[in-house]
């Protein structure tokens, strides 16, 4: 399966400010995702990554709160803008290769917002 | 209705008993369905797939699939205390339109397997 790293794994940030996370994979994936899992909660998805093309949200999910980019087949970032403590939560990406459909997660990325 | 729905647990077995984890969904046109597990503070892990109704084993873990009863399960054999941990059911939805590739996720079984 596809080797997925993320950066940072963790972050403290202040309230207000907004954090960039980037989602790297070590080959070309046909699909990916962005999740969010609160405290004690199960995944959420907060997006469809679409490449060269603006991402597909959620219900209750805004490109002005959780803008994407994905430039390639292999390259996706998260930012989390105008941060407040709410968004304190552990973000994934996750991809979908080949003929398996189930999704391969990345390491995460756990942010803490004071 | 939630669309996927899980026994939260905590579900407890002692070492070397079957752990069963149960999970429905709402959707009757789902048709793959998926466990990840999931230990403290580390992300999920795919390990087991099914498609087709009846059974599907590897190693010491079986997954069940009832799509009449829209229901599918996990049998844990020979349970471990490395097998604690949450444990997610994942379904997706039918083929078509915006949800391609997209899983939706159940509240996850926490699993503790005591010596």
């Amino acid at each position: 399966s596809a080797v997925i790293s993320q950066k940072p794994s963790r972050d403290i940030c202040q309230r207000g400010t907004s954090l960039t996370i980037q989602c790297q994979v070590d080959s070309q994936v046909t699909m990916m995702f962005w999740y969010r899992q609160q405290p004690g909660q199960s995944l959420t998805l907060i997006a469809t990554a679409n490449q060269g093309s603006e991402a597909t949200y959620e219900s209750g999910f805004v490109i002005d709160k959780f803008p994407i980019s994905r430039p390639n087949l292999t390259f996706s970032t998260l930012t989390v803008s105008n941060m407040s403590p709410e968004d304190s939560s552990i973000y994934l990406c996750s991809v979908v290769q080949g003929g398996i459909y189930g999704q391969f997660f990345g390491p995460g990325t756990r942010l803490t917002v004071l | 209705q939630k669309e996927v729905e899980q026994n939260s647990g905590p579900l407890s077995v002692p070492e070397g008993a079957i752990a069963s984890l149960n999970c429905t969904y709402s959707d009757r046109g789902s048709q793959s369905f998926f466990w990840y597990r999931q230990y403290s503070g580390k992300s999920p892990e795919l390990i087991m797939s099914i498609y087709s109704n009846g059974d599907k084993e590897d190693g010491r873990f079986t997954a069940q699939l009832n799509k009449a009863s829209q229901y599918v399960s996990l049998l844990i054999r020979d349970s471990q205390p490395s097998d604690s941990a949450t444990y997610l059911c994942a379904v997706k939805p039918p083929a078509g339109g915006t949800s391609y590739g997209k899983l939706t996720f159940g509240q996850g079984t926490i699993l503790t397997v005591h010596p």
